[in-house]
């Protein structure tokens, strides 16, 4: 069975400072990996996926991420944040089932952004 | 990328009445959707998952009466959520994938239903 572990339900970064969101991952097969934002009363935007290509990825907006197998972590960074970041941001596993696939998402964490 | 719409965006009910949510993929076939529910605060949950032309395959602890999954076309899932509740209050936010999305999902903007 595949699970997502978000570390920290809350983070709080000061403006133009780097912002680390944790997420690790078991997966009994290679995974497809993802991380999504949020924004109050939307659905999930995709910021950046993993799919067994390149283990550093660029998304969206600036941020990147780093697929560790030895690790089984897959963290979300920026270099400097942005107040726009603010956001709830769900990283997520993706299996491939018969007739499909299914996707199970982390708790997700929530970024504040100081001025 | 791809458009995933929901239709209605916020719906209020009294209990008891069924309310329809509808999910059209805009430019794209989508051959399979999902449904998740999603309480305050928290993360997504998959109610089910719908194959066009064939029954939903419901998580468990979902209720398949109770949400009634439609996928009869290739752009239109419709969730029904019947005899509603106000414990079934929550956000439902639909998502589709079809060939060639690369195991991507793309997400509908979600769907507010209260429950009086």
């Amino acid at each position: 069975a595949q699970s997502v572990t978000q570390l920290g339900s809350h983070v709080s970064v000061s403006e133009g400072a780097l912002v680390l969101l944790r997420c690790n991952y078991s997966s009994s097969v290679p995974p497809y990996l993802f991380w999504y934002v949020q924004y109050p009363n939307q659905g999930l935007q995709l910021l950046l996926k993993y799919t067994s290509a390149a283990t550093l990825v660029k998304g969206i907006n600036g941020f990147e991420a780093e697929f560790k197998k030895s690790e089984t972590s897959f963290h979300l960074t920026k270099p400097s944040a942005h107040m726009s970041d603010a956001a709830e941001y769900f990283c997520a596993v993706s299996d491939l089932r018969t007739g499909g696939f299914k996707t199970i998402f982390g708790a997700g964490t929530r970024l504040f952004v100081k001025a | 990328g791809a458009v995933v719409s929901q239709h209605p965006s916020w719906v209020i009910c009294k209990s008891g009445t069924s309310v329809k949510i509808e999910c059209r993929s805009l430019d794209f076939q989508a051959t399979t959707m999902f449904w998740y529910r999603q309480f305050p605060k928290q993360s997504l949950m998959l109610m089910a998952t719908s194959n066009e032309g064939s029954k939903a395959t419901y998580e468990q602890g979902v209720e398949k009466d109770k949400f009634l999954i439609n996928h009869a076309s290739l752009t239109l899932s419709t969730l029904t959520v019947t005899s509603a509740h106000p414990e079934d209050s929550s956000f439902y936010i639909c998502s589709a994938s079809g060939p060639g999305t690369y195991n991507e999902q793309f997400f509908g903007p979600g769907t507010r239903l209260t429950v009086l």
